[in-house]
């Protein structure tokens, strides 16, 4: 069975710092990995999908890595401010049809 | 564009009763997809439609649970019998090719409460 893991569940940082948020996963046999982010009380917005072939993605000041082989993929943000403050949500695709999720990281911007 | 959309946002059953939650993907999405997210959890899986087709339903927690999509886009998820444990958020995603090459779009979730 595919088990996502997020670490750490939760990060405070201060305003302007790059940070990284990690996501393993146990089952190498994916088909891609998305990286969303979730605001309190909202539905999911996509941040950046890794095909399995791909080892990165970038979008702004977000760059999702992805190693197959060792089972994982950081999300880095770069110069982060007090907006980027959210639930981090991994999510692996298992047979082209079912996300499989982490826990998230719940991320504080402080000003 | 319109993305996904949900209705209704929030909804209080009493135990025992029935619900239905709708969702409306993205128009000419192909793939739909339910997940149910418990509080401070991740979003896990319960369905997945391709067109009318229900090709995956293995997620669904038990008989009381039934989802459909009669004509290839707007779906219900229906739960009979409510219990306190069906408490949680149903989020519907909408992908626009019945492959994994593209991203799921997710709405913005109803939030079941069974008192």
């Amino acid at each position: 069975k595919q088990e996502v893991t997020q670490i750490p569940a939760a990060l405070s940082v201060p305003e302007g710092e790059n940070l990284v948020l990690n996501c393993s996963f146990t089952d190498s046999a994916i088909y891609n990995l998305q990286w969303f982010r979730q605001d309190p009380g909202k539905g999911l917005t996509s941040l950046l999908l890794i095909q399995s072939s791909q080892r990165e993605q970038t979008s702004g000041r977000l760059n999702a890595s992805l190693d197959k082989s060792s089972g994982r993929s950081t999300l880095y943000i770069a110069a982060s401010q007090p907006g980027d403050s959210a639930t981090y949500l991994c999510a692996v695709l298992r047979g082209a049809q079912k996300l499989v999720f982490g826990q998230g990281t719940r991320l504080t911007i402080n000003p | 564009g319109a993305g996904v959309s949900q209705s209704p946002r929030y909804k209080v059953a009493k135990r025992g009763q029935d619900v239905a939650l709708r969702c409306d993907p993205i128009s000419g999405h192909v793939s739909l997809f339910w997940y149910q997210q418990a509080l401070g959890q991740g979003p896990e899986f319960l369905t997945y439609f391709q067109n009318e087709a229900q090709l995956d339903k293995s997620g669904l927690p038990s008989d009381r649970f039934f989802a459909e999509r009669p004509e290839g886009s707007v779906s219900t998820l229906k739960i009979q019998r409510t219990q306190q444990e069906d408490s949680a958020v149903y989020l519907c995603a909408s992908r626009y090719s019945g492959t994994g090459l593209n991203e799921q779009y997710f709405g913005p979730g109803t939030r079941l409460t069974v008192t």
